[in-house]
C-alpha cells in the first residue's frame, strides 16, 4: 500500500520570505503523480502544483515550486515571497498512474499548517 | 479548472435517517468520482471510487451498506449515509475526473451532524 508522509504538522514563515514543506511517500509503482493540495479555512481542496513522476524537470507554478527527488521518494514544496493568502492546510498527495480494480483516488499525507506572521 | 459542485454544504440529520449527499460535475463528463472523509484537524481519506454505470469500489473498512454510492449518470454521484449515528459525523468531499484529466476536481464538502 502506499503512504504518503508530511512530517511538518506546523510550519511559520514570515510575509514575504520563503518556506518549504517537506513530503516523503512510499510506493512499489515506478509510474505516478504527486500533488500538493491547499485547504483554507472554507475546506475548499485547491490544487497548488502537480508533477508525473516520470518528468526529471521539477514542476513549478508561479511562486510555487517542488524539489522531486524520485530515487529518495521525497516532494517537497517551496512557497517564495510568501503571503498573507497563502496561510491554509496543505497536504501532499499520490496516486499510480495505472491501477487495477478501477480504484485510484488520492492518497493524502496528514497535512502540514502554514501559518504566516505579517 | 473544472467545476464540481456538492449539495448541501451541511446538513443535520437525527440518529437513525439516512441523508442524501449529491456530487456534479458541472462543466465536463465525470467518468470516475470519488469520495472521501476528514474528520476535523485531519487528512482526508478515501472511502469509495466510483466509475459511472459500475459498482463502486470501496476502500478496506468502509461499510458498503452503510455508505450508499450510486453513479448513475457521467455528471452525478450520489453518497447516500444509511441509518446515520454521531459517529458517523464528518466532512464528506466527493471529487470527480474526466478521461483526460490527470487530477479529479473537489466539490466544496457537506458538513454532516447527526444528532
Amino acid at each position: 500500500a502506499q503512504t504518503v508522509t508530511q512530517s511538518q504538522p506546523e510550519m511559520s514563515v514570515q510575509e514575504a520570505e520563503t518556506v518549504t514543506l517537506s513530503c516523503t511517500y512510499d510506493t512499489s509503482e515506478s509510474d505516478y503523480y504527486l500533488f500538493w493540495y491547499k485547504q483554507p479555512p472554507s475546506r475548499q481542496m485547491i490544487l497548488v502544483i502537480r508533477q508525473e513522476a516520470y518528468k526529471q524537470q521539477n514542476a513549478t507554478e508561479n511562486r510555487f515550486s517542488v524539489n522531486f527527488q524520485k530515487a529518495a521518494k521525497s516532494f517537497s514544496l517551496k512557497i517564495s515571497d510568501s503571503q498573507l493568502g497563502d496561510a491554509a492546510m496543505y497536504f501532499c498527495a499520490y496516486r499510480p498512474r495505472y491501477s487495477g480494480g478501477g480504484a485510484d483516488g488520492l492518497t493524502f499525507g496528514k497535512g502540514t499548517h502554514l501559518i504566516i506572521q505579517p | 479548472g473544472a467545476v464540481v459542485s456538492q449539495h448541501p454544504s451541511r446538513v443535520i440529520c437525527k440518529s437513525g435517517t439516512s441523508v442524501k449527499i449529491e456530487c456534479r460535475s458541472l462543466d465536463f463528463q465525470a467518468t470516475t468520482m470519488f469520495w472521501y472523509r476528514q474528520f476535523p484537524k485531519q487528512s482526508l481519506m478515501l472511502m469509495a471510487t466510483s466509475n459511472e454505470g459500475s459498482k463502486a469500489t470501496y476502500e478496506q473498512g468502509v461499510e458498503k451498506d452503510k455508505f450508499l454510492i450510486n453513479h448513475a449518470s457521467l455528471t452525478l454521484s450520489t453518497l447516500t449515509v444509511t441509518s446515520a449515528h454521531p459517529e458517523d459525523s464528518s466532512f464528506y468531499i466527493c471529487s470527480a475526473r474526466g478521461d483526460l484529466n490527470t487530477e479529479a476536481f473537489f466539490g466544496q464538502g457537506t458538513r454532516l451532524t447527526v444528532v
